[in-house]
């Protein structure tokens, strides 16, 4: 089945600066890569995804980057603000059939004032 | 919209109890989905549904049972309770329709639960 790893396990940036978070996936059948955000006892949120026929996508503040070839996805955040600080969990799945999700351990992104 | 609901939010068993965690969703989606968390950890899918009357097994369904006979209910069952289940449990939902955003999971607010 699929594995997905994700690095760093923990970051900390300064406010205003960028927060990079790399995730790297085992099937190459897998084509949908959304990103959820956790805030401390609250449930995953999406906050951006990206399919496999796309390199990579903006929304405001944060970008993903997809290369199929190496088989990994990024996640891009700038010009950080202390409401970024949450955990980030990447994830990969066959979109199509029974869209399950394969999550990554989740990174810690702390944004120090 | 409520979305996806969950009951109860938190829950202590003794070893060897039984319960029903609650799961559902007010937003006619085709597929429903449990997880675990464990601390620090990332979401481990127990089961799956794409539909009314059918499930299937994800990564740890061992100790847990499911059913779904509506399209809204998704209960999750542990029979016989272990501190190895203590953790805190996800239900989500998609729509899985061929639609722009079938695939986005939406996420109930978790049930913690402690087996002691």
């Amino acid at each position: 089945g699929e594995n997905v790893e994700q690095h760093p396990s923990t970051l900390s940036v300064q406010e205003g600066d960028s927060a990079v978070i790399k995730c790297t996936y085992s099937d190459s059948a897998s084509n949908y890569f959304p990103w959820y955000k956790q805030e401390l006892g609250k449930r995953p949120q999406l906050i951006i995804d990206i399919r496999s026929n796309v390199g990579e996508k903006k929304d405001q503040r944060i970008a993903v980057t997809l290369n199929k070839t190496a088989k990994h996805f990024s996640l891009h955040i700038t010009e950080t603000q202390p409401e970024d600080s949450a955990v980030y969990f990447c994830a990969a799945s066959i979109s199509f059939g029974n869209e399950k999700l394969t999550f990554g351990t989740g990174t810690r992104l702390t944004i120090i004032p | 919209n409520a979305g996806v609901t969950q009951t109860p939010k938190f829950r202590i068993l003794k070893i060897g109890q039984s319960m029903t965690l609650q799961c559902t969703q007010d937003m006619n989606h085709n597929y429903m989905y449990w997880y675990r968390q464990d601390p620090g950890m990332g979401l481990k899918l127990i089961y799956y549904s794409v539909g009314a009357g059918i499930t299937d097994k994800g990564e740890v369904p061992n100790g847990y049972n499911v059913s779904r006979s509506t399209t809204e209910d998704f209960p999750l069952r542990l029979e016989l309770a272990a501190p190895s289940q203590t953790s805190v449990y996800f239900c989500a939902s998609s729509p899985g329709a061929r639609t722009s955003g079938k695939e986005t999971q939406y996420f109930g607010p978790g049930t913690r639960l402690l087996v002691l």
